[in-house]
């Protein structure tokens, strides 16, 4: 079953512009994580944010967690051409080996 | 280091066929982990392994078989393909249990036919 929902499921900016998507979750968690997928490629790993984080910077990425409200958010700022990806958020649900639920993605596009 | 290999890249299959989708990890990882990626979809667990010799079911399981007889190889064999098993497949990996980050291979195209 779907744990992570991610919103929008597209998104369209020019370059420079920020981009913000959102994932929401049913259940409580451990850790929530968001990958990046280029086109016919696998998952990278981006960051990784506790449960008892609320925020969590990278780069130019940053990255919120709402326990509260069972969400997060992913901001890129000054977005490239070379961010254009498929985004996913990923959770899991306890410590020691606990397997990952993956959110359907946010598919970005990043115009010049 | 290679991290995560997979093969074939391509793979297109007659309804019934059998075959094995092989993946290896040369970072000396404990657990491993196969994943099928349909259109529009997020990732969904097929098996996972948290040791060599240790293999359980994930999401969808059905129709998979996995072994994990060495630390580095982890194969996942369709037993009788079905048009519903076309998909990307992914192999993952991590270090142990103290991480759930996990390393992703380039994945596996099957088109079952």
């Amino acid at each position: 079953s779907q744990q992570g929902e991610e919103d929008p499921q597209a998104l369209s900016i020019q370059e420079g512009e920020n981009a913000t998507m959102n994932c929401s979750y049913k259940t409580s968690i451990n850790n929530l994580q968001w990958y990046r997928q280029n086109s016919g490629r696998g998952l990278v790993h981006l960051i990784l944010i506790r449960s008892n984080e609320r925020e969590k910077h990278s780069g130019r990425l940053r990255v919120t967690l709402d326990t509260s409200k069972k969400s997060s958010s992913l901001l890129i700022t000054a977005s490239r051409a070379a961010d254009t990806a498929s985004y996913f958020c990923a959770t899991d649900a306890k410590s020691g080996y606990s397997t990952l639920t993956f959110g359907k993605g946010t598919m970005l596009l990043v115009s010049p | 280091n290679a991290g995560v290999t997979q093969t074939p890249k391509f793979q297109v299959l007659k309804t019934g066929q059998s075959m094995t989708l092989q993946c290896a990890q040369d970072m000396n990882h404990e657990y491993m982990s196969w994943y099928r990626q349909d259109p529009g979809m997020g990732l969904r667990l097929i098996h996972y392994s948290v040791g060599a010799g240790i293999t359980d079911q994930g999401e969808v399981p059905n129709g998979y078989n996995v072994s994990r007889s060495t630390t580095e190889d982890f194969p996942l064999r369709l037993l009788s393909a079905a048009p519903s098993q076309t998909s990307v497949y992914f192999c993952a990996s991590r270090p142990g249990a103290g991480t759930s980050l996990e390393f992703f291979g380039p994945g596996t195209r099957l088109t079952v036919l």
